[in-house]
């Protein structure tokens, strides 16, 4: 069984300062690990993913994120937010079946950026 | 790059009525998802499809029927529409390049928007 805790359903912080994200996951296996981003009335974009490979990930945007199996952590950061990070964040647990991908979407967390 | 094609991107209906999403995946993708976004909530699976058979079902209703033809398109039929379903609509491909317990990337489509008055 697989679950997604985002254990922030709303950050807000000030232009030009870092963003913290948190995102911890439970699975039974070793899963892949995915950062989605949502702007308003928009699709999803990827940000970035962990497919078992280098354990700090780095994504588009400036966005960062590490895989700790120890801590059961996925966390998105960046060092400097800008007024176009402010969107919806969902963190994606997803893991291989024979013939598709169980996938499970974090509730989200909304990012708000003051200037 | 191509990326995963849906129509209509906007869609209004009446209560009762019937619906029928489209969706054109990516080139050589092999597995199809369908999931719902209800306002203000995060994308809940609906159903998937591998190479053409239904491979996992989650949260979809009885009302609702989907398929994937032989060139891979997929279709998700909703009848009787309720005024809960309105919802933005994603699909989303993938193709298994992986060879461990993960999961792949799935590339998402832009989404049809619902409205049922």
């Amino acid at each position: 069984a697989q679950s997604v805790t985002q254990l922030d359903s709303h950050v807000s912080v000030s232009e030009g300062t870092p963003v913290l994200l948190r995102c911890n996951y439970s699975s039974s296996y070793s899963p892949s690990l995915f950062w989605y981003v949502q702007h308003p009335n928009k699709g999803l974009q990827l940000l970035l993913k962990y497919t078992s490979a280098a354990t700090l990930v780095k994504g588009i945007n400036g966005f960062e994120a590490e895989f700790k199996k120890s801590e059961t952590s996925f966390h998105l950061t960046k060092p400097s937010a800008h007024m176009s990070d402010a969107a919806e964040y969902f963190c994606v647990v997803s893991g291989r079946k024979t013939s598709y991908d169980k996938v499970i979407f974090g509730p989200g967390t909304s990012l708000s950026v003051i200037p | 790059a191509a990326g995963v094609i849906q129509s209509p991107r906007h869609l209004i209906k009446e209560k009762r009525e019937t619906a029928t999403l489209k969706c054109y995946p990516i080139p050589r993708h092999d597995t199809v998802y369908w999931y719902q976004q209800g306002p203000g909530q995060d994308p809940q699976f609906l159903i998937s499809f591998y190479e053409k058979m239904q491979s996992d079902k989650g949260s979809i209703p009885d009302r609702f029927s989907a398929q994937q033809f032989s060139d891979y398109h997929s279709e998700l039929n909703m009848s009787s529409l309720e005024l809960g379903d309105s919802a933005l609509y994603f699909c989303a491909s993938s193709f298994n390049t992986l060879q461990g317990e993960g999961g792949n990337e799935q590339f998402f489509g832009p989404g049809t928007r619902l409205t049922v008055l």
